[in-house]
């Protein structure tokens, strides 16, 4: 199984908007509702950012939004703030092999 | 607020076999799948597997044959053992809550290297 595709990369102005896809397969991202998006900073522990595709779990800014067309999720974040700079993961369950692929991860920096 | 507290030993040679612990501190243990990742430097996430408070494991197949993940549901505790290591299994390995359809909360992460 392979990991889900996602861009290197992904910049934005304080203030602005930067969506992050995420591609799979029918037998992940596009089979079940339960993609979701975990963001890392470096030394810190992982952090959920939405799961369920679209839902926010209590504590996340609604700046962070899920979406999913087909075989490819997406997040956004809207109102970019400094302490958005960090790794962003996306998450699918396999469910044919039951167990948990990940993406290759992208990069956001505030410009 | 459940937090999760890992510990194990970091440098090991390679063949040796890594050994993790993860202690799970103000919330419930029965309930959940509890799980291991790992972050290879430069590299992304992936994960190992997780096992339910009562014992019933699922794991990676790419790691099946190595892995071994256990619980000790009197301490609240899950371990993470994987055998014959190589410098490939160079990680930050976490332990997390599986909810069901997601990882949280995480760990702080763990770093094992393997060098000879």
């Amino acid at each position: 199984q392979s990991a889900l595709t996602q861009p290197p990369s992904a910049s934005g102005s304080p203030g602005q908007s930067v969506t992050i896809s995420c591609t799979g397969t029918s037998s992940d991202v596009g089979g079940y509702n339960s993609v979701s998006w975990y963001q890392l900073h470096p030394g810190k522990a992982p952090k959920l950012m939405i799961y369920d595709v679209t839902e926010r779990p209590s504590g996340v800014p609604d700046r962070f939004s899920g979406s999913k067309s087909g075989n490819t999720a997406s997040l956004t974040v809207s109102g970019l703030q400094a302490e958005d700079e960090a790794d962003y993961y996306c998450c699918s369950n396999v469910g044919n092999l039951d167990y948990y692929v990940f993406g290759t991860g992208t990069a956001v920096t505030v410009l | 607020q459940v937090q999760l507290q890992q510990w194990g030993a970091g440098l090991l040679k390679p063949s040796e076999t890594l050994s993790l612990t993860c202690a799970v501190y103000g919330g419930s243990f029965s309930g959940y799948y509890w799980s291991w990742i790992r972050q290879p430097p430069g590299k992304g996430l992936e994960w190992i597997g997780e096992i339910y408070y009562s014992g019933a494991t699922k794991y990676n197949p790419s790691l099946r044959s190595r892995v071994t993940i256990s619980v000790d549901s009197s301490k609240n505790q899950l371990s993470l053992k994987l055998y014959s290591v190589t410098a490939a299994d160079t990680a930050i390995y976490y332990c997390a809550r599986h909810l069901g359809r997601a990882f949280d909360p995480w760990g702080q992460g763990i770093l094992a290297t393997v060098s000879s």
